[in-house]
């Protein structure tokens, strides 16, 4: 089936700095979704995409749905401690009501 | 904001039990999800409803699950004989019609068993 990608796995980071972490898939994806997760919470949308090459921005977060469908980024610019947890990528293949597949995650902690 | 509420919060059952794990979508929307998470995992879907049938399940879903929207509010998952490796944490989400509508999540149950 599917598989999404995601890199790094974990990133330590001081308050302020900027974080990268992209998402690749196995095969085209037609909606790119970023969710945040809490400990002990479920996952928050925080940016959808849908076009090819589409650029959206959400306050500090600015993702990206790649050229050749396969991959996503999301970056945050100058992090907060509230940015600590988890980031997943998630698509439906097809379109939007199908399920969606789960990227494994990378997990952002800030360091004091 | 509407969301998406789940109940109760924390299941502990004993193996071999009957646990009913219960959700409340939002109120417009005309798809719904269960999807687990086994701890330190990612998030796994497990099925999706839509017009009082299931459209899709996956190959986590078996016999011992099923599905009901016993009214207009309420989507459950019924798990009829937990076993231990059902330990997870288990969110319903929902989603409008149309194809660039996001689906949004509740807070999920934890479900442990022993």
């Amino acid at each position: 089936g599917q598989q999404l990608n995601q890199s790094p796995q974990s990133m330590f980071i001081q308050e302020g700095e900027d974080v990268s972490m992209n998402c690749t898939s196995s095969s085209i994806f037609n909606t790119w979704l970023w969710y945040k997760q809490d400990p002990g919470e479920g996952p928050v949308l925080l940016i959808a995409l849908y076009k090819a090459g589409e650029l959206t921005s959400n306050g500090r977060l600015t993702a990206q749905f790649g050229i050749t469908r396969k991959d996503s980024f999301l970056n945050i610019s100058a992090s907060i401690p509230s940015d600590v947890g988890i980031y997943f990528c998630a698509g439906p293949p097809n379109f939007g009501n199908e399920k969606l597949t789960f990227g494994t995650g990378t997990r952002l902690t800030i360091i004091p | 904001e509407p969301e998406v509420t789940q109940t109760p919060s924390h299941q502990v059952t004993q193996m071999g039990q009957e646990v009913i794990l219960r959700c409340v979508p939002i109120s417009n929307h005309l798809y719904f999800y269960w999807y687990r998470q086994i701890l330190g995992q990612k998030v796994e879907f497990l099925v999706s409803f839509y017009n009082n049938e299931i459209s899709e399940k996956s190959e986590i879903f078996d016999d011992q699950f099923s599905v009901e929207r016993p009214d207009g509010s309420n989507f459950t998952l019924k798990i009829r004989s937990t076993k231990l490796e059902d330990s997870a944490m288990y969110f319903c989400a929902s989603g409008q019609d149309g194809s660039n509508q996001p689906q949004h999540f509740g807070d999920g149950t934890r479900l442990s068993i022993l």
